[in-house]
């Protein structure tokens, strides 16, 4: 089946920092990618669509400026959390589709913690 | 508005017991709807998708457009089968992501 990646699995940073995460689709081109985040024990909420060579669609309440998403080929995304703080800290997964309608697959996930 | 509903938070069954994890949705259209599985320290996967009307390690899940569910269901659960199982939905084609629900983890018991 299709293989996700992300780097790194986690991440310790001080407050203010900025984390980059990468997401690559090792067997296959994906036109889109999406990023998740999931708190403790909770669901995945979505937090942007990217398309490849196009800007990011970004959900409702999460910050442009703050979450910078990058998808620059077809087998690579990457989120950018800048200035990170500790309500930052989470686990960010990230998933790729090959094309419109087809399977879903999702990355490991990294874990970041702010300090 | 897209709405994934899975009312349990934790089902414990025993070993050999049949498995029924409920899922109902909201969606103006028709959408496409799917179970994922995430084992212990392990990625999230897909189990199923309705469009495929397939069995996954013994699992199968109906779409009931009538009353909007898609529960997920094992005739004889395994120890195995202990995981987070969570229902998700997206519009049909296109470049729709999913929408997830809360999860149910599913604990069996020997």
């Amino acid at each position: 089946g299709a293989v996700v990646s992300q780097h790194p699995s986690w991440v310790i940073c001080k407050s203010g920092t900025s984390v980059k995460i990468e997401c690559r689709s090792l067997d296959f081109q994906a036109t889109t990618m999406f990023w998740y985040r999931q708190f403790p024990k909770q669901s995945l909420m979505l937090m942007a669509t990217s398309n490849e060579g196009s800007k990011a669609t970004y959900e409702q309440g999460v910050e442009k400026d703050k979450f910078l998403i990058n998808h620059a080929s077809l087998t690579l995304s990457t989120l950018t959390v800048t200035s990170a703080h500790p309500e930052d800290s989470s686990f960010y997964i990230c998933s790729a589709r090959e094309l419109p309608g087809e399977t879903q697959y999702f990355g490991p996930g990294t874990r970041l913690l702010v300090l | 508005a897209q709405r994934v509903t899975q009312p349990e938070k934790l089902l414990s069954v025993f070993k050999g017991a049949p498995v029924e994890l409920k899922c109902n949705y909201s969606y103006s259209g028709s959408p496409e709807l799917f179970w994922y599985v995430q084992y212990s320290r392990q990625r999230l996967q897909l189990l199923l998708r309705h469009i495929s009307r397939e069995s996954i390690k013994g699992f199968t899940a109906d779409l009931n457009k009538g009353e909007t569910s898609f529960h997920l269901k094992k005739p004889f659960a395994q120890e195995e089968d202990s995981a987070m199982y969570y229902c998700a939905l997206s519009g049909r084609g296109g470049n729709t992501p999913l929408v997830f629900g809360k999860g149910t983890r599913l604990s069996v018991i020997a």
